[in-house]
């Protein structure tokens, strides 16, 4: 079964800071992985996804994210926080059987809040 | 892009009475639409997978007769909790996947914005 897990619930950031907000997956099959960003009272929003294609990705909004299978991890990065970026992050995998079988279940993670400080 | 609206926003009842949520696709037809449920400081959970033309699918642990889902159309599905209980409470989201775009993995999923519901 994939599963994602979240490493922290709470992230505190400096306004100009860097922001890691960390992931690790399990999955059988070659995982399909995103980061989704949920303001409050708000839907969640694409940060960014990972296909299988370049291991380095990069999202909205100055995110990025690294595909590591030996560390089975796909941490979230951005070089500066932004008083705009504090928000839920959730790390999500696909339960993607492939073209055709796909259940397009999106698993997610438990979340990370970010909170930035000016 | 692909666009999900969620109506209504906000919704409180009373214990005993049913709310209906519904979830539109503005451009695009969507075949298949997801039902996710939202515990406050949690994560969401899928409920049910819900499919145009034929019935939901439920996740395990999921009431069927509590939660209803109808597709009627390619572009509207809806969810009923019937007899609402404060339980119910919860932030209920929606999502939708654009078919012109394939079925894998790596098409993904547009959300609504999300229903609120409080049952008094």
């Amino acid at each position: 079964a994939q599963s994602v897990t979240q490493l922290d619930s709470h992230v505190s950031v400096s306004e100009g800071t860097p922001v890691l907000l960390r992931c690790n997956y399990s999955s059988s099959y070659s995982p399909s992985l995103f980061w989704y960003v949920q303001h409050p009272n708000k839907g969640l929003q694409l940060l960014l996804k990972y296909t299988s294609a370049a291991t380095l990705v990069k999202g909205i909004n100055g995110f990025e994210a690294e595909f590591k299978k030996s560390e089975t991890s796909f941490h979230l990065t951005k070089p500066s926080a932004h008083m705009s970026d504090a928000a839920e992050y959730f790390c999500v995998v696909s339960d993607d059987l492939g073209y055709g079988g796909a259940t397009n279940k999106l698993i997610f993670g438990t979340g990370t809040l970010l909170a930035v400080q000016p | 892009g692909a666009v999900v609206s969620q109506h209504p926003s906000r919704v409180i009842c009373k214990s005993g009475t049913s709310v209906k949520i519904e979830c539109r696709s503005l451009d695009f037809q969507a075949t298949t639409m997801f039902w996710y449920r939202q515990f406050p400081k949690q994560s969401l959970m899928l409920m049910a997978t819900s499919n145009e033309g034929s019935k939901a699918t439920y996740e395990q642990g999921v009431e069927k007769d509590k939660f209803l889902i109808n597709h009627a159309s390619l572009t509207l599905s809806t969810l009923t909790v019937t007899s609402a209980h404060p339980e119910d409470s919860s932030f209920y989201i929606c999502s939708a996947r654009d078919p012109r775009r394939g079925y894998s993995g790596a098409n993904v999923l547009t959300f609504g914005a999300g229903s609120r519901l409080t049952v008094l």
